[in-house]
């Protein structure tokens, strides 16, 4: 199975910050990569599909990058709404693996 | 409105056999090209991929758990059914099920149900 390994596995940052998360795969894949945010007590929510692409109603602040083998989400100035664990996914076939998690807190 | 509802038991004894139900409404399991994944999230831990039913028919799983799982649709019922067998109390989670849109627009599991809380215990 490809694996998907996140980093950091947490981070604090000052509201307004550019905050980056990073996922990279084993192995290299297409672009069919998805980051999820899931608030405490929360179902996950789809931000971002075939690595790049905003799911509609995402705010534009939040941004993704990366192929092949890393990929990175980007929230350009973070708010306290943005509390949350943020998770990769690869979506294209075989094992549909995710990361292991990226809390996000505010300093 | 396309919805997800998972449905099973609460609470289950080691050993025992685990069956949960994704019943979906909006869109078809036969000839949509929308397929379903089972997915997991012990309590305060990473979600974890379980298994994925494709729209026709093909189905993979999680290797490490391969043994242990059996998914599969009745499309007459709109239904995706998710086995685990010989259940451990590390298997305690909140299972959710999920559907994708397939082919190369896809954009991922962009739709989950609530998800239902399994407690595995004697």
């Amino acid at each position: 199975d490809i694996q998907m390994t996140q980093s950091p596995s947490s981070l604090s940052a000052s509201v307004g910050d550019r905050v980056t998360i990073t996922c990279r795969a084993s192995q290299g894949f297409s672009n069919a990569l998805a980051w999820f945010q899931q608030k405490p007590g929360e179902v996950p929510k789809l931000l971002i599909y075939a690595a790049s692409t905003l799911q509609s109603g995402v705010p534009s602040r939040f941004s993704g990058s990366g192929s092949g083998t890393d990929f990175t989400l980007t929230i350009s100035s973070l708010q306290p709404e943005d509390v949350a664990t943020y998770y990769c996914q690869k979506y294209n076939d075989g094992p549909l693996t995710f990361g292991g998690g990226t809390k996000v807190e505010i300093k | 409105q396309v919805t997800l509802t998972e449905s099973g038991p609460v609470l289950v004894k080691p050993t025992e056999t685990l069956t949960l139900t994704c019943t979906v409404s909006g869109f078809s399991l036969s000839n949509g090209g929308v397929g379903v994944s089972w997915i997991r999230q012990p309590p305060g831990q990473a979600l974890e991929w379980l298994a994925h039913i494709f729209s026709s028919g093909r189905k993979s799983y999680k290797t490490s758990l391969n043994s242990r799982l059996t998914i599969s649709k009745d499309t007459s019922k709109s239904q995706v059914v998710l086995t685990v067998t010989n259940m451990d109390p590390l298997d305690t989670a909140t299972y959710y099920c999920s559907r994708i849109v397939e082919g190369v627009t896809s954009n991922g599991f962009d739709i989950w149900g609530q998800g239902t809380m399994v407690t595995v215990s004697s």
